[in-house]
C-alpha cells in the first residue's frame, strides 16, 4: 500500500496562475482532508470530505476549491494564486479516528 | 470556537534529559490525539487518549489526559536525537474535523 500520495511535491507559481493539487489514498478511507501548514501556525484545515460525494469548508477555505472525484481522490484547486497561499499543503485521510497524511506539496507563489 | 494551545513553542533539550510539552483546550474534549512530524516530513499519528485521567506509554513517551479533559501532556524521558521534530496535539471539532495546536518543536543537543 502506498498510503496517501500527493502530486506535485514542489511547485512555483506566479501570482494569478491556477493549479490543482492532486491527492489519492489506497486505504479505502471514507474521509479526506486538505491542510496548509505555515511556520508557527500548526495545521489549518482548508476543506474536508466526510465521504464520497460531500465536501465542507474548514478553517481557511477562501481562495480554494475542492473536488472529491471518487472515494480514492480528493483534489485542491487554486484558481488565482496569491503570495499569501505560499505554504506546505498536506492531504490526509481517515477511517476511524487516526488521520494518515501524505508527504506534502511545497508551493511558492511569487 | 474551540482552540487548542500548546506550550512551549520550542524546546531545546540536552540529549539524555527529560522534557514535557503541554496542550490546553478552551473547551472539554471527547478525546485528544498526538502527532509527530520529523523535519521535512509529514505528521504521523502517535496516540489517542479518551478517558479522563488516562495515561498511556510508548517506550520513553508518556501521554496523559487531564481529569477535566481540557488538557494533555507528553513527557519524554532520556531524550534521544531520534526525538527531534514537532509534536502536535489535536482535539476533535466534530466527528470529522480536528483542531491542531501550533506544535512544540524539539531540538536535541548531543
Amino acid at each position: 500500500n502506498a498510503g496517501v500520495t500527493q502530486t506535485p511535491k514542489f511547485q512555483v507559481l506566479k501570482t494569478g496562475q491556477s493549479m490543482t493539487l492532486q491527492c489519492a489514498q489506497d486505504m479505502n478511507h471514507n474521509s479526506m482532508y486538505w491542510y496548509r501548514q505555515d511556520p508557527g501556525m500548526g495545521l489549518r484545515l482548508i476543506y474536508y470530505s466526510a465521504s464520497e460525494g460531500t465536501t465542507d469548508k474548514g478553517e481557511v477555505p477562501n481562495g480554494y476549491n475542492v473536488s472529491r472525484l471518487n472515494k480514492r481522490e480528493f483534489s485542491l484547486r487554486l484558481e488565482s494564486a496569491a503570495p499569501s497561499q505560499t505554504s506546505v499543503y498536506f492531504c490526509a485521510s481517515k477511517q476511524v479516528y487516526e488521520q494518515y497524511f501524505g508527504p506534502g506539496t511545497r508551493l511558492t507563489v511569487t | 470556537g474551540q482552540q487548542v494551545m500548546q506550550i512551549p513553542q520550542y524546546q531545546h533539550v540536552q540529549e539524555g534529559e527529560d522534557f514535557t510539552t503541554y496542550c490546553n483546550s478552551s473547551t472539554t474534549l471527547s478525546n485528544i490525539q498526538w502527532y509527530k512530524q520529523r523535519p521535512g516530513g509529514h505528521p504521523v499519528f502517535l496516540i489517542q487518549l479518551v478517558k479522563s485521567g488516562e495515561v498511556k506509554k510508548q517506550k520513553r513517551l508518556t501521554f496523559q489526559f487531564g481529569e477535566a479533559k481540557k488538557n494533555s501532556s507528553l513527557h519524554i524521558t532520556a531524550t534521544q536525537t531520534t526525538d527531534v521534530g514537532t509534536y502536535f496535539c489535536a482535539g476533535p471539532l466534530n466527528d470529522y474535523k480536528l483542531s491542531f495546536g501550533a506544535g512544540t518543536t524539539v531540538t536535541v543537543r548531543a
